[in-house]
Order: C-alpha cells, then structure tokens, then sequence
C-alpha cells in the first residue's frame, strides 16, 4: 500500500497570507492527525478527524482548523500566518483495527517569512 | 494533561554497544506507548510500540519495556549500527481521545 502522501512538501508565505495543507491517508484508513513539529516545542498535536468529525483537538490558537473529507483525505488551514508557524506540519493515519496506532506521512515544511 | 519526560537527549555509543532511551509519562490512563525513529528530513518512522496489558516486547535488535506502576518505559536497541543513528521520540496515549503526546527525543549517534 502507498504510504501517508502531504501536498506540498515545501512552502513559504509571508506573514498575514493564509495556508491550506493536504494529507491523502494510507488507503483504508479512516483516521487522520495532524501535529506540528518544531525545534523548540518538538511534536505537538494539532487535532484529529474520523469519518468527517474532528474528534480532538490540541491547544492551539483558532487560526488553525481543519477538515476530512467523505474519501478520508484531510486538510488543514492555517490563517493570518505568523513567523512562530514555521514548521514541519505532519499528519497521520491510523487503519481501522488499531486505530491508536499512526503512521506518518512526510511532511509540509512551511516557512513563514 | 499528559506530560512525557525523556532521557538522554543525546547518546553516543559505539557500533556493537547497547543503547537505552528512557521515558516517564504522568497520565495513568495512557495505555499505549510508541516509539518512532525520525532521521534527518525525513518522517517519524513507527519502529516498535507497546500497549499497557504488555511489560516487554522484542523485535529483533529493538525491544521496549513498560513499568506501569512507576510509569515509565524505555527503548532497548542492541548491537547498534551506524544505520541506527538517528532521532527516537517515544509517545504516550490514552486511547479514548486518540492523541499522542510526545517526548523531547534522544539523539543517537552511533560511530563505526
């Protein structure tokens, strides 16, 4: 099976634009995270959708949503972009008997200039 | 909410050795464990997990440990090679609400 795939790998912006990010789950897989990963404040969870719903989300500011379509894929938004969203956005997916375990895909890397 | 604490931050050994990661957790209603393996530009990588019913479990050269009672649980990797040399984050998650809380990660450097 294909892997986790992230559109793009790489994207810069300037302060104030707004970022839209993809993420096509392996195959199968229903549930999506997303999570923030930066050299200062490591892995941090952004939030979490199944079968359309977000079911968790983590503590962050709400210029960060997101959304999971009918096919699984998902998206997040980024609003009003600030220099401290430079990061590797990354999502994952869990398969539908194990679903505490994820598998990452590889990443957006945004810099905000 | 959870918190994961994890040591080293650093470790250097020499190919051949052992290496140790440990971490702790503070919720104790986490009840499963991860560990992913993240080399340089590249995604974190699922290498070996552990749910709370389990104390050990080995796969090949890896193996993990979970003390429940002192909450804590730790990477074992035996006769290291230089391929091993990367970024080890370990995890901690309740599974009601689906959400892995990660450490600091340990970078190891494995030398020929």
């Amino acid at each position: 099976k294909a892997g986790v795939t992230q559109t793009p790998r790489y994207l810069i912006k300037t302060r104030g634009q707004q970022v839209t990010l993809s993420c096509s789950p392996i195959s199968g897989h229903r549930s999506v995270s997303w999570y923030q990963q930066t050299p200062g404040q490591g892995l941090q969870f952004l939030f979490e959708y199944f079968s359309e719903t977000q079911r968790n989300k983590g503590n962050f500011p709400g210029r960060f949503s997101g959304r999971q379509f009918s096919n699984s894929r998902s998206e997040m938004n980024v609003s009003t972009l600030e220099l401290g969203d430079s990061a590797l956005y990354l999502c994952a997916s869990s398969p539908p008997l194990s679903t505490d375990t994820q598998y990452f895909g590889p990443g957006t890397r945004l810099t905000v200039l | 909410g959870e918190n994961v604490e994890q040591h080293p931050s650093t470790l250097s050994v020499q190919e051949g050795d052992s290496a140790v990661i440990k971490c702790t957790y503070s919720d104790s209603a986490s009840n499963y464990f991860p560990w992913y393996k993240q080399e340089l530009g590249k995604r974190p990588q699922l290498i070996i997990d552990i749910r709370s019913n389990v104390g050990e479990k080995k796969d090949q050269r890896i193996a993990v440990t979970l003390n429940k009672t002192a909450k804590h649980f730790s990477l074992h990797i035996t006769e290291t090679q230089p391929e091993d040399s990367a970024v080890y984050f370990c995890a901690a998650m309740n599974t009601g609400f689906q959400k892995l809380v990660f450490g600091t990660g340990t970078r190891l450097l494995v030398s020929p």
